[in-house]
Order: structure tokens, then C-alpha cells, then sequence
């Protein structure tokens, strides 16, 4: 099984700042099966990025995504108020899907 | 794309629960879903998937569940469905639905979820 592990736990920041949201596989995963998602409080999560860097519906060119092989990153740009969130990474192996433990975001 | 998941509620250890997912917005047949699940305070686990009729309506389970949930769809029905036996405390979770993209295979819509709460 490919594990994920993201980075920070937790990070603090402010609106306007820039978010940086690190993910580290333990085997090499094809950015084709690389994909961030957003979850809210109470809500469901919500697809952000797939294809490592391609972002999803309705997704606002703020978020990006970048990586490859075993290091991926989401990042966003100027953080607006509706951002502050938990965010996973996820893969696909082809057989399995496995997630990350999530980064929440929190204002600083 | 719409999903709506039911079925969820309280349950003792050992026992079983179905789940299911009703799909509107988008061709259910043509899709590849799968059930994923987060226990209170926690993150994502993923559950299992089934494939479409068409690549074979195959499923896929992750370890801890593997002989005990069984994931099966209908068609015609437009449903998705989640058998769930020999029930543990830690299968306590809300349990999603979501609807496989065919670009790279990401979890792209994603229903609000039931609770099964697994407890004596």
C-alpha cells in the first residue's frame, strides 16, 4: 500500500499570505492518479486538483498544484477567508486508493 | 451530478447494515464509484470501488474491510450499494459515495454522507 504523508499538521497564516501544503508518498505515484481535495466543517470533501496539477470545476486559479514522483505540493497564492479548511492529497495505484492524514489550514 | 447516501443509524458490534447511494445528473452506468469513510475528528479512509458494467463491475476493498463489506450497484435503479457485516466499533464513521472521473481516476462528486455508529 502506498502512504501519504502530509506536511504541516497543522499551518497558520493570514488572508492575503501564500499556502504551501506538502505531500510525500513512500513509492513513486503517477501524477496522472495524484489529486487535493478540500474539505469544511460538516461538508463533504470537494475535488480541488487531479492529474496532479489540472484543477477541478470550478476551482479558482488561485489553487495549484505541482510534483511528481513521490513529492507533490498544493499551493495557494493569496489565501481568501473561504480557504481555511483541511485539505487531503489522495493517490491511485491502480487497484487501491489511499489518502493522506490532511494539512488543516487555520487563520493565523 | 447528484448523490444521496441512506441506510445509516446504530447498530451493534457484529451486526450488518446496507447502505445505499442514489445517483442523479450524470449516466450511473457509465460510472466508476466508490465508498469512503471518516471516523469523528478523523481524516478520509477509503473504502472499496466498483467498476461499470461495462469494465466489468469489478470491485476493489481496501485491507481492513476486505471479506466483511461488499459494494454492488443496480443499474437500473441508478444505486449504489454498501453491505456492511461483522461490524466492528472502529467502522463507526460517516460514509460517503462518490463518483469516479474517468480522467486519472479522482473522487470528483461526492454525496453528504450517512453516520454508522457501531456501538453495544
Amino acid at each position: 500500500e502506498i502512504v501519504l504523508t502530509q506536511s504541516p499538521g497543522t499551518l497558520s497564516l493570514s488572508p492575503g499570505e501564500r499556502a504551501t501544503l506538502s505531500c510525500r508518498a513512500s513509492q513513486s505515484v503517477s501524477s496522472t492518479y495524484l489529486a487535493w481535495y478540500q474539505q469544511k466543517p460538516g461538508q463533504a470533501p470537494r475535488l480541488l486538483i487531479y492529474g496532479a496539477s489540472s484543477r477541478a470545476t470550478g476551482i479558482p486559479d488561485r489553487f495549484s498544484g505541482s510534483g511528481s514522483g513521490t513529492d507533490f505540493t498544493l499551493t495557494i497564492s493569496r489565501l481568501e477567508p473561504e480557504d481555511f479548511a483541511v485539505y487531503y492529497c489522495q493517490q491511485y495505484d491502480g487497484s487501491q486508493y489511499t489518502f493522506g492524514q490532511g494539512t488543516k489550514l487555520e487563520i493565523k | 451530478a447528484h448523490l444521496v447516501e441512506s441506510g445509516g443509524g446504530l447498530v451493534k458490534p457484529g451486526g450488518s447494515l446496507r447502505l445505499s447511494c442514489v445517483a442523479s445528473g450524470f449516466t450511473f452506468n457509465h460510472a466508476w464509484m466508490t465508498w469512503v469513510r471518516q471516523a469523528p475528528g478523523k481524516g478520509l479512509e477509503w473504502v472499496g470501488r466498483i467498476k461499470s458494467k461495462t469494465d466489468g463491475a469489478t470491485t476493489a476493498y481496501a485491507a481492513p474491510m476486505k471479506g466483511r463489506f461488499s459494494i454492488s450497484r443496480d443499474d437500473s435503479r441508478n444505486t449504489l450499494y454498501l453491505q456492511m457485516n461483522s461490524l466492528k466499533t472502529e467502522d463507526t464513521a460517516v460514509y460517503y459515495c462518490t463518483k469516479v472521473s474517468g480522467s486519472g481516476y479522482p473522487l470528483e462528486f461526492w454525496g453528504q454522507g450517512t453516520l454508522v455508529t457501531v456501538s453495544s
